[in-house]
C-alpha cells in the first residue's frame, strides 16, 4: 500500500519559470512531511520540511504548501536554476520519535532547460 | 562539520553470501536509520536505532539485522543474499529529540549476482 502518491513523474521546465511537485497521503497520522533532493550517486538532500500546524513555509526559492482536509502538499520552486535539475522526494512520518520511519514518495525527475 | 558517512561506497556480492554495511552518523547525533532504495524509487525504511537499541522496523525479512555500537555509529547486515536486494542502501542520523529530521549518507551500492 503506497501511503504518500507524488507527481507528476517526470517534469520539464524552462529556467526561470517555477517547478511545482506534489503529494497526497492517505495516513492522517502523519504529521511531519519533509523534501529530499537527490542527485545521482548521491544520497537524498533534506531540503525543507513543514508540519501541519501551518499552511505554508518558505525557504529562499522553495516553498511547501499544505493542505491538511485535503491531505495534500506541494513543493514549489521559484526562478528554477539548471542546478536544480535532480530527483525530488516529497515523505511523511508521524511523531513518535520517527520510529516507523520515513515514508516516501517515488520521486520527481525535475530537468530545468537553460 | 562531517555529514553522515558510509562505508564501502560500493559492492559486487554473489547470492547466497552474507554482507555488512556500516554508517557513522553526524557528530552528537544519537539515532541512526537504514533505508533501502532500489533504482527509480524512493527509499523505503529498514531499521531505526537510537541509544543503541532498535526502536522501529520496517517490511523487511529476518534476514536483514542491524546494530548500534556505544559510539553511536551503525551496521546493517545482510544474510543469504537475493538478487533483489541489489541497491542503494542509505544510512540517515538525526539529532535529539528530532528523530524524524534525517539526514543522509551517500549510501552504500550493493549489487548482487
Amino acid at each position: 500500500q503506497q501511503q504518500v502518491k507524488q507527481s507528476p513523474q517526470s517534469l520539464i521546465v524552462q529556467k526561470g519559470g517555477i517547478s511545482i511537485i506534489n503529494c497526497a497521503y492517505e495516513n492522517t497520522a502523519f504529521d511531519y512531511f519533509p523534501w529530499y533532493q537527490q542527485f545521482p550517486g548521491k544520497g537524498p538532500a533534506l531540503l525543507i520540511a513543514i508540519r501541519p500546524d501551518v499552511s505554508e513555509k518558505k525557504e529562499g526559492r522553495f516553498t511547501i504548501s499544505f493542505n491538511k482536509s485535503a491531505k495534500q502538499f506541494s513543493l514549489h520552486i521559484m526562478d528554477s536554476q539548471p542546478g536544480d535539475s535532480a530527483t525530488y522526494f516529497c515523505a511523511a512520518s508521524s511523531s513518535g520519535g520517527g520510529a516507523d520511519g520515513l515514508t516516501f514518495g517515488k520521486g520527481t525527475h525535475l530537468i530545468i532547460q537553460p | 562539520d562531517a555529514g553522515v558517512t558510509q562505508s564501502p561506497t560500493h559492492l559486487i556480492k554473489t547470492r547466497g553470501q552474507h554482507v555488512t554495511l556500516r554508517c557513522s552518523p553526524i557528530s552528537g547525533h544519537k539515532s541512526v536509520s537504514w533505508y533501502q532504495q532500489v533504482l527509480g524509487q524512493g527509499p523505503q525504511f529498514i531499521f531505526q536505532y537510537y541509544e543503541k537499541e532498535e526502536r522501529g522496523r520496517g517490511n523487511f525479512p529476518d534476514r536483514f539485522s542491524a546494530r548500534q555500537f556505544p559510539n553511536y555509529s551503525s551496521e546493517l547486515n545482510v544474510n543469504a543474499l537475493l538478487l533483489g536486494d541489489s541497491a542503494l542502501y542509505l544510512c540517515a542520523s538525526s539529532p535529539p529529540g528530532l528523530a524524524e529530521t534525517q539526514y543522509f549518507g551517500p549510501g552504500t551500492r550493493l549489487l548482487v549476482l
